[in-house]
């Protein structure tokens, strides 16, 4: 199975600042991968697909990049409403594996 | 809207069996296929199973395989998921989730989640 990793695992930040989270597969996924943000007690959200396309809805300020087997989700300017979890999956393979999450809170 | 509710969930013994349902709105369920994600207390997303928007094609986790079953009911935009010989282990909010459309062969993401239901597994 593909196993995938996310870093960091905690990120403190302030509002405004740039955020970059890292999502690395074992084995190459191409660009199949997703993003989702997760706050507390609420299901997850979609941000990104297929690496880099954006989910309709979704604030332009989230930006997804990769192929292969490293990926990064970017925030350009964080807001208030970005402090939460956030997690990547591949769906190459029908093991549809997610990363362990990266939680972003507040510098 | 796109709406997905869960159900079923509750506290059962180790060893017994559940049924968790989700029913779907505002899409034609027919014609998607259908994720179960579940998510221990405090710990991260694990996906549990997939559909074809027919039914023609199932695939589970390694951790529940053989014990789980999931399935749909195209007349009743409904799906299920059965479990059997439920272990502590198995104890998470569970979410059904509906499959994207921009996927790798018929592996899609999840673009619209339900709520989830609570599944506990204790003596």
């Amino acid at each position: 199975d593909i196993q995938m990793t996310q870093s960091p695992s905690t990120l403190s930040a302030s509002v405004g600042d740039r955020v970059t989270i890292t999502c690395r597969a074992s084995q190459s996924i191409s660009v199949w991968l997703a993003w989702y943000q997760q706050k507390p007690g609420k299901a997850p959200n979609l941000l990104i697909y297929k690496a880099s396309s954006l989910e309709s809805g979704v604030p332009s300020r989230f930006s997804g990049s990769g192929s292969g087997t490293e990926f990064t989700l970017t925030i350009s300017s964080l807001q208030p409403d970005d402090f939460a979890t956030y997690y990547c999956q591949q769906y190459n393979s029908f093991s549809f594996t997610f990363g362990p999450g990266t939680k972003v809170d507040m510098k | 809207q796109v709406q997905l509710v869960e159900s079923g969930g509750g506290v059962v013994q180790p060893g017994r069996s559940l049924r968790l349902s989700c029913s779907t709105s505002g899409f034609s369920f027919s014609n998607y296929g259908i994720h179960w994600v579940r998510q221990a207390p405090g710990k991260g997303l694990e996906w549990v199973a997939v559909i074809w928007y027919d039914g023609s094609n199932k695939y589970y986790a390694d951790s529940v395989k053989g014990r789980f079953t999931i399935s749909r009911d195209n007349s009743k935009n409904t799906l299920y998921l059965q479990m059997n010989s439920l272990r502590a282990e198995d104890t998470a909010v569970y979410y059904c989730a509906r499959a994207g459309n921009v996927c790798s062969g018929g592996s899609c993401y999840s673009d619209y989640w339900g709520q989830g239901t609570l599944v506990t597994v204790s003596s």
